[in-house]
């Protein structure tokens, strides 16, 4: 069966430092990856996705990248964070015919 | 344009009552799946239903049910004897579709179940 795995769970940073989150899927091949960021009390924000190694996507012009160095691995990056940059960060995968499955996702707060 | 439409921000009903979660969409392609996922408190999104375009059959699983019509471009969702463990944010979604893979999202509403 498919997992995915996102970590960490939380997250407490300073402005300005850089940001690494990581998301990994087992049990299924050429997955189409997400990130979304959720702010407080609002809806999901697709921020990226990608439908190959090293096809990247980007919705929301912003402070962040993301990379898929391998076929199941995509990261999410910043080289400095921004007090804006707090929030809830999802990682799903999906094919074009199965639903979007999702991460336990990762709390940010920066402060 | 494609668009999902909750327009329910927040719901408050008092356990063992019925409540009903609108969910409307906008598409102009005949090939799409609509989904409902469950927000906890916890954060995490758990899926509850995908349903394609092409089939408007009605869904009952336990307490819930989602009522698909095309005709109106809606996908709308009822827990029965709502209970407090129901308390979540609800999101509607809708893709991929022939034209966008992606998965557009609906804002969101909150349920909260009263004791």
């Amino acid at each position: 069966s498919q997992t995915i795995h996102q970590w960490p769970a939380t997250l407490v940073q300073p402005v300005g430092s850089p940001l690494s989150l990581e998301c990994t899927v087992e049990g299924t091949s050429n997955p189409n990856l997400y990130w979304y960021r959720q702010a407080a009390g609002r809806g999901l924000q697709l921020l990226f996705y990608s439908v190959g190694i090293g096809q990247i996507s980007s919705e929301v012009p912003q402070n962040l990248s993301a990379s898929r160095p391998q076929d199941r691995q995509f990261i999410l990056s910043s080289k400095k964070l921004l007090l804006s940059d707090s929030g809830f960060y999802l990682c799903a995968w999906g094919t074009e015919n199965t639903e979007a499955f999702f991460g336990q996702g990762t709390r940010l707060t920066v402060v | 344009a494609q668009k999902v439409t909750q327009a329910q921000t927040e719901i408050s009903v008092v356990e063992k009552e019925d409540v009903t979660l609108d969910c409307v969409y906008e598409t102009r392609d005949t090939t799409y799946y609509l989904f409902w996922y469950k927000q906890p408190p916890s954060g995490e999104l758990v899926f509850l239903i995908r349903r394609n375009s092409f089939d408007e059959q009605n869904e009952i699983s336990g307490r819930y049910s989602w009522n698909f019509q095309k005709s109106t471009s809606s996908f709308n969702f009822t827990i029965t004897a709502s209970q407090v463990v129901d308390s979540a944010v609800y999101f509607c979604a809708l893709g991929p579709t022939d034209s966008n893979y992606q998965l557009i999202w609906g804002a969101g509403t909150k349920l909260i179940i009263k004791p």
